[in-house]
Parts: C-alpha cells; sequence; structure tokens
C-alpha cells in the first residue's frame, strides 16, 4: 500500500518529441505528488509537484496530469530536450504526521539530438 | 545558502569493516532522511528523522544499520560489518515543514564493499 509503481523503466525520445512518464499509487492518503530529476553524480532535485485537488500543473515545458479516481500521476516533457536526458522519479507523500516520501522506481530518460 | 552536505563522497571499504556517513543538513530544516539508491535502482527508504520526535526506523533493512542525528543537525548513518550487498549510494536529504516544501538532496555517498 506505501509503493509508488512508475513506468516505463527507460524511455528513449528524439528532441522536440513528447515524453510521457507515468505513476500509480495505492494509498488514498497521499496528499503530495512531487516529481525529481536526477543526473548522473548528483542527489535528485525537486522538478514540479502537485497536490491532489487539481487534475493539471504546467511550468515550462513540464506538465503533472493527476486522475484522483484512478489514482494515477503523470510527468510530460513537451520539446524534450538533450538536456532532458536524467533519470526521473515520481515520489508520494503524507504531508501531515510522518512526512515520509516514497518514491518510484525511477525512469532513465535519453532525449537523442 | 549552502546546500545538503554529504561526506565522504565515496567509500570503499572491506567487508566486515564498520563505516560512518555523515550528513550536513540545509540550516533550519528539522526534517532530515536517509535514503539508499542501489545502481540503477530507485530510492529506498531508510530513516527519518524530524525534530526531537522518536526517528522512523522502518525502512533499515537489518540491526546492522543504524543513524542518529546529534542536537537537531548532522547526521551519522552507521553500517556495522559491511556486506557486498550493502553497496549502494547514500543519500540523505532534508527539508523545512512549512508547507509542501520539497527534500533538498545530497550528493550522496558511493559505497563499495568489497
Amino acid at each position: 500500500q506505501q509503493q509508488v509503481k512508475q513506468s516505463p523503466q527507460s524511455l528513449i525520445v528524439q528532441k522536440g518529441g513528447i515524453s510521457i512518464i507515468n505513476c500509480a499509487y495505492e494509498n488514498t492518503a497521499f496528499d503530495y505528488f512531487p516529481w525529481y530529476q536526477q543526473f548522473p553524480g548528483k542527489g535528485p532535485a525537486l522538478l514540479i509537484a502537485i497536490r491532489p485537488d487539481v487534475s493539471e500543473k504546467k511550468e515550462g515545458r513540464f506538465t503533472i496530469s493527476f486522475n484522483k479516481s484512478a489514482k494515477q500521476f503523470s510527468l510530460h516533457i513537451m520539446d524534450s530536450q538533450p538536456g532532458d536526458s536524467a533519470t526521473y522519479f515520481c515520489a508520494a507523500s503524507v504531508n501531515t504526521g510522518g512526512f515520509k516520501t516514497i518514491f518510484g522506481a525511477g525512469t532513465r530518460l535519453f532525449v537523442k539530438a | 545558502g549552502a546546500g545538503v552536505s554529504q561526506s565522504p563522497s565515496n567509500k570503499v571499504t572491506e567487508k566486515g569493516k564498520d563505516v560512518e556517513l555523515r550528513c550536513d543538513p540545509i540550516s533550519g530544516h528539522t526534517a532530515l532522511y536517509w535514503y539508499r539508491q542501489s545502481l540503477g535502482q530507485g530510492l529506498e527508504f531508510l530513516i527519518y528523522f524530524q525534530g526531537n520526535s522518536a526517528p522512523d526506523k522502518s525502512g533499515l533493512p537489518s540491526d546492522r544499520f543504524s543513524a542518529e542525528r546529534t542536537g537537531g543537525s548532522v547526521s551519522t548513518l552507521t553500517i556495522q560489518r559491511t556486506q557486498q550487498e550493502d553497496s549502494a549510494v547514500y543519500l540523505c536529504a532534508s527539508r523545512s515543514l512549512l508547507g509542501n516544501s520539497p527534500l533538498h538532496f545530497g550528493n550522496g555517498t558511493r559505497l563499495t564493499v568489497t
């Protein structure tokens, strides 16, 4: 019930294309859903986050779509660039009580020039 | 200000030895987390500290693993009698508990057990 399932494990996209990464969760107590971006040799860094009271959030080329009834959320990267090549993690947490953040398994994105 | 600092950045140790990994969180962040990232894998939660509350140790994989946080700031993760399966990157993160603040990660300690 604490798991966050992420797919695909890896993704290759042509420059200018759309990258889509999907996540699903079980625990309906989760109330904060961030996405983190990790480059080799670095720790993950927050990319964008959403709360379950909205269905979509957009920041520049990055959009989170959230489907509360299906308990699914996804990251869309529009106009993907080679600099976007990194590992992306979805996550979920309960922002009351424990604040423990559970991460998906990660998606390795490679954007071909 | 400065970010989360972890030391050492790399550690090679022999099987059976004890190791200590250090984390300096961002000043003022009351919550501190340890995660483990095995090669090509996701982030495995290990332990969470919040202020003076008892830590959430539910992710520690065995009793060889322990962690402490002194003075509500610096944290040390100790692995006793290291095994080859302990080889991984150990990531520390801190966060403020104001609103939906994100985790701020250090760059990790890469542990190799030979």
